[in-house]
């Protein structure tokens, strides 16, 4: 029973590329949250989302960020003509129903490196 | 989502119970507590939780007082592997949406031979 897998594990971009980070929720699951984790701080909300709809992008930055859950395939979380500032690990969720007590369960994270 | 306080670190020595503390005084009914853990940069990973009674599950025990004001994860037998951050969260019960968990600083457990 695999769990919340994100690919790359690490990512390098040099400043004015594009990253793409993906997201296969757990088996059964629908609702996607993404996560972000700038170096010696805590995880901060981004996004969230179920097959082909933002439910919640109110902790999305308001330019080059933007995200996706396509009815087939991995959720896709993609940033921009990146800058240094956007070097951070970058954490996606998933859980079953979507509905407040929902437990969400963690993916091992992508790092991101921006040079 | 109510506000949650934590000591900044706690140290354990190995065998022994681990007892972390959350406040969360402002709590209101309809909002539940949740404990995650995160290991040395990796995902953070689901602990436990509950809204008012106690719960134990494989991994660890959470009181919760009666008037909901704080809590405490118990961890009976800490081991090295269980040296993370520790974050108390405190989560509404919306219907229709999924509230998004709101992390705060956590504690860090240091758990010594």
């Amino acid at each position: 029973n695999a769990g919340v897998m994100q690919n790359p594990r690490h990512l390098v971009r040099r400043r004015g590329q594009e990253a793409r980070l993906r997201c296969s929720p757990m088996k059964g699951h629908s609702h996607v949250y993404w996560y972000r984790q700038l170096p010696e701080e805590g995880l901060k909300f981004m996004v969230y989302l179920q097959k082909e709809n933002i439910i919640d992008e109110s902790g999305m930055p308001k330019e080059r960020f933007s995200a996706e859950f396509p009815k087939e395939g991995p959720s896709i979380l993609r940033i921009q003509q990146v800058v240094r500032g956007d070097s951070a690990a970058y954490f996606c969720a998933s859980s079953p129903l979507g509905q407040g007590t929902d437990t969400q369960y963690f993916g091992p994270g992508t790092r991101l490196t921006v040079l | 989502d109510a506000k949650t306080t934590q000591p900044p670190s706690m140290d354990c020595a190995e065998g022994r119970a681990a007892n972390l503390p959350c406040n969360h005084s402002t709590i209101s009914g309809n909002e539940y507590v949740y404990w995650y853990r995160q290991i040395h940069s990796q995902g953070p990973q689901y602990i436990i939780h509950g809204l008012k009674n106690n719960e134990t599950n494989e991994m660890a025990s959470l009181i919760i007082t009666e008037d909901r004001k704080s809590s405490t994860l118990i961890l009976p037998h800490a081991t090295l592997r269980d040296t993370a951050v520790y974050y108390c969260i405190v989560r509404a019960f919306n219907t229709g949406t999924a509230s998004k968990l709101t992390f705060g600083t956590g504690t860090r457990l240091q758990v010594t031979l």
